[in-house]
């Protein structure tokens, strides 16, 4: 069955656009959750949806923001982009809570600020 | 604070040995501990999963244990090949106030030397 998808895999924007980054989970799995992953830092958690709720959230500033859609697909927004937000933004989806099912990954999309 | 440290940052070996990667936790309430394997510019790939109940679990070459009581765990893998060439992420969920919440250690980076 096909894997989580991340779309676009690569892009280039400049401080102070946006982004909007998109995922679409594997057929019928509710739970995604994002994160962000640069060398310094490693793996954060962004937020995590469930059957169109955000459940939690990490410890990101307002300017980071997502939302689910009712197909479970799910989109991340990053508003006035900073040099600093240059990283990898993966996407993971999972059966139901996170209570013991896998957790899939999104191979990521690569964000460059410039 | 909820965090996840593992060791050592680095490892190298030589082909056909074997290793042991390390996690401690601090992450409570505890829900499950997961490994996962990430190749460089790849998203994350399960390993294993474990619950609190659960001692060890084994995934081909890849055992991994965990000690719920001392919050440890360790990844072992043997027999390595270059492919196990990555970096092995230690993943804890919560339950509770933390559930759907991801905590990451910063990875072991591994190489495997022929």
């Amino acid at each position: 069955k096909a894997g989580v998808t991340q779309t676009p895999r690569y892009l280039i924007k400049t401080r102070g656009q946006q982004v909007t980054l998109s995922c679409s989970p594997i057929s019928g799995h509710r739970s995604v959750s994002w994160y962000q992953q640069t060398p310094g830092q490693g793996l954060q958690f962004l937020f995590e949806y469930f059957s169109e709720t955000q459940r939690n959230k990490g410890n990101f500033p307002g300017r980071f923001s997502g939302r689910q859609f009712s197909n479970s697909r799910s989109e991340m927004n990053v508003s006035t982009l900073e040099l600093g937000d240059s990283a990898l933004y993966l996407c993971a989806s999972s059966l139901e809570a996170y209570t013991g099912n896998t957790i899939y990954f999104g191979e990521g999309s690569w964000l460059t600020v410039v | 604070k909820n965090q996840v440290e593992q060791s050592p940052q680095s490892l190298i070996i030589l082909e056909g040995k074997n290793c042991t990667l390390q996690c401690n936790y601090t992450v409570s309430p505890f829900s499950n501990l997961r490994w996962y394997k990430q190749d460089t510019g790849r998203g994350p790939v399960s390993l294993t999963i474990m619950t609190f109940s659960e001692n060890t679990k084994s995934n081909g070459r890849y055992t991994a244990t965990l000690d719920a009581d001392t919050k440890q765990s360790s990844l072992h893998i043997t027999a390595s090949q270059l492919s196990d060439s990555a970096s092995y992420i230690c993943v804890v969920s919560g339950r509770g106030s933390t559930l759907g919440r991801l905590y990451f250690g910063r990875g072991t980076q591994l190489t495997v030397w022929p």
